[in-house]
């Protein structure tokens, strides 16, 4: 497609499911990033995937938190268990390898646990 | 902690005024990206600068780099309302690294 597609672009769900957010970048782009970005503030570095590259899991707030990109294009991000403090807008962003054009953002996944 | 830190937090102008907004980091980086968020989603990628340059134009913007004083700046100048949004600096350390984003800065253009 055109641009960065999410999925769902709204999900609420009860503490304690487990939750799955899927992102489509854009076709050829070889790097793939998610962020998570909590009312009013600036966007938390989740996951990062670059082609054939193990994933930079570094920002990952706990082992209730994973994620897979399945043939170098389609990622899915879980949330195990989730908690309230997990409610926020999940962003995907997707690039090509040298992104001299810097990355696409989709419109985001807003979760909300009650 | 956010590697970019916007000054300042949020800004509210008259049409057709200018806005400045400041983004400083810590650490060296390979280029330092503005994007643009309007109502709390997705980001649009505005303008890219690389550690080697020091101005970038695009449009009414303009964006400079100090390397020297780890800080970059956003103008925007004769401001519509449509500016209207909040603008978020990002810094890359290596080329096709992950960024890493500032808290923001909240611009409010009064028509």
């Amino acid at each position: 497609g055109a641009g960065v597609s999410q999925s769902p672009s709204n999900k609420v769900t009860e503490k304690g499911k487990d939750v799955e957010l899927r992102c489509d970048p854009i076709s050829g782009h070889t790097a793939l990033y998610w962020y998570r970005q909590s009312l009013g503030q600036g966007l938390e570095f989740l996951i990062y995937f670059q082609g054939n590259s193990a994933p930079d899991k570094s920002g990952l707030p706990s082992d209730r938190f994973s994620a897979e990109r399945t043939g170098g294009s389609v990622s899915t991000l879980t949330i195990q268990r989730t908690q309230q403090e997990d409610s926020a807008v999940y962003l995907c962003a997707s690039s090509a390898d040298r992104p001299r054009g810097g990355y696409t953002f989709g419109s985001g996944t807003r979760l909300t646990v009650v | 902690s956010q590697q970019g830190e916007e000054d300042p937090q949020a800004l509210s102008i008259q049409e057709g005024e200018n806005a400045t907004m400041n983004c400083s980091y810590k650490t060296s980086i390979n280029n330092l990206q503005w994007y643009r968020q309007n109502s709390g989603r997705g980001l649009v990628h505005l303008i890219l600068i690389r550690s080697n340059e020091r101005e970038k134009h695009s449009g009414r913007l303009r964006v400079t780099l100090d390397t020297s004083k780890k800080s970059s700046s956003l103008l925007i100048t004769a401001s519509r309302a449509a500016d209207t949004a909040s603008y978020f600096c990002a810094t890359e350390k290596a080329a096709g690294n992950k960024l890493t984003f500032g808290g923001g800065t909240r611009v409010l253009v009064k028509p």
